[in-house]
């Protein structure tokens, strides 16, 4: 079965910062795609980045970013120049194809002015 | 908008009750999805269609719910003799009929049951 873990539970970072949000996961298959959905306080899920297992490169979404390490079993996002609008609930989430996304449990970021 | 709509957006019942949840794809769309999420977790998968063929429960989903998506559209989720366990978001999310190769699912704006 597959599982996701996010150990960081709440993060905060300043306004125009960089902040790092943590994810491992689990699976036993060689074929998958990750993602990092975004829930603000209207609580409707919003994607934020995907990433192909079988893509070396990192994906990149403008001021969104992630480390895809496969050997590691790692996907982090990385959140550049930080904006108040950031603020929300983020999960990391992983999907063999055509099935069920596996949810983490979620890291509350707030972003400070 | 990630084009599906959902309601009721809230609905508060009395424990005993029958409710029934309806998600509206607006777009071209291949499989729906049915997830639950409590308060400060992450969503949790109930159920999907491919169509109108419901191809895989949740341990989660049990007999007191049900499932359906008459002519591969719209789906309805009803939950009979509602506990107090049962209050949460429920999610509906979808493919959409492209794909690609990424499955991304894209939520709708969830229904929040209180039973009391």
């Amino acid at each position: 079965a597959q599982t996701v873990t996010q150990s960081q539970p709440e993060m905060s970072v300043q306004e125009a910062e960089t902040v790092t949000l943590s994810c491992t996961y689990d699976t036993s298959e060689n074929n998958y795609y990750l993602f990092w959905y975004k829930q603000p306080p209207s609580r409707q899920m919003i994607l934020v980045i995907r990433q192909e297992a079988y893509k070396q490169q990192n994906a990149t979404e403008n001021r969104f970013s992630v480390n895809f390490q496969k050997a590691a079993k790692s996907f982090s996002l990385k959140i550049s120049d930080s904006q108040l609008g950031d603020t929300a609930m983020y999960f990391c989430a992983h999907l063999t194809s055509g099935s069920r996304l596996t949810f983490g449990e979620g890291t509350q970021l707030t972003v400070n002015p | 908008d990630t084009g599906v709509s959902q309601n009721p957006r809230h609905k508060i019942t009395k424990r005993g009750q029958n409710v029934t949840f309806r998600c509206d794809p607006i777009s071209e769309h291949n499989r729906l999805y049915w997830y639950r999420q409590t308060l400060g977790q992450g969503p949790e998968f109930l159920t999907y269609f491919q169509n109108e063929a419901q191809l895989e429960k949740s341990r989660l989903l049990s007999d007191r719910f049900s499932a359906e998506r008459p002519k591969g559209s719209f789906s309805t989720l009803e939950i009979q003799r509602t506990e107090q366990g049962d209050s949460a978001m429920y999610l509906c999310a979808y493919t959409r009929a492209s794909g690609g190769g990424s499955n991304e699912q894209f939520f709708g704006p969830g229904t929040r049951l209180t039973v009391l």
